[in-house]
């Protein structure tokens, strides 16, 4: 069982938008601005497209955006396109003895 | 360009040992960290641990304590991490990637090493 509560899976139509959810609890979402989200294709290595909650990496569309209210983060996703279809998962800091902890992915489809 | 480059796949028995290489090029390796992620087949990712490349500490997941051992080359810019006792639900794929330290993200990822744990 992961440490942070992801839905299985959402869909969405090209150029609609989508939201994934992370729920963590105070001791990680919650306490820190220390949450990353990264895309993962079939048989790729994860890539980082947002970090510090909001902040995205260069090189990363801006059709992407995260923010967080209590112990959950979200991932935006705006303007569906085919290329966004993939793994999703979320990340954050948890404290110095547990440090860093996964969600259990979110699998987008595009319809 | 900045990558990271890690070492082929493995095929153990159960009780050994596997080391895996990342190689960093294309920045000063001394000015980040690491760290290690690996994924199960068909399942998610799951967070190792993380080594300084400028001192070396390292942060390891408390389930894997006692077996896992991360270390830094700043000779060949290279960071390894071995595990050891291997068990069948060690089987993975085996990423390194960079880490942001002030952001604890990791922004740059090695292409990943599947390690295959079968007797």
């Amino acid at each position: 069982q992961s440490a942070l509560t992801q839905p299985a899976s959402v869909s969405g139509s090209p150029g609609q938008s989508i939201t994934i959810s992370c729920t963590g609890t105070s001791s990680d979402v919650g306490s820190y601005n220390l949450v990353s989200w990264y895309q993962q294709h079939p048989g790729k290595a994860p890539k980082l497209v947002i970090y510090g909650v909001t902040k995205r990496p260069s090189g990363v569309s801006n059709r992407f955006s995260g923010s967080k209210s209590g112990n959950t983060a979200s991932l935006t996703i705006s303007g569906l396109q085919a290329e966004d279809e993939a793994d999703y998962y979320c990340c954050s800091y948890a404290g110095s003895s547990t440090s860093v902890v996964f969600g259990g992915g979110t699998k987008l489809t595009v319809l | 360009q900045v990558q990271l480059v890690q070492s082929g796949a493995e095929v153990k028995k159960p009780g050994a040992s596997v080391k895996v290489s990342c190689k960093a090029s294309g920045y000063t390796f001394t000015s980040y960290g690491f760290t290690w992620v690996r994924q199960a087949p068909g399942q998610g990712l799951e967070w190792m641990g993380w080594i300084s490349a400028y001192n070396g500490n390292t942060n390891y997941a408390q389930k894997l304590q006692g077996r896992v051992t991360m270390t830094t080359d700043t000779s060949t810019s290279t960071a390894y991490m071995e595990l050891r006792s291997l068990r069948s639900d060690d089987t993975a794929v085996y990423y390194c990637a960079r880490l942001l330290t002030a952001s604890d993200a990791f922004d740059i990822w090695g292409q990943g090493t599947m390690v295959t744990v079968s007797s």
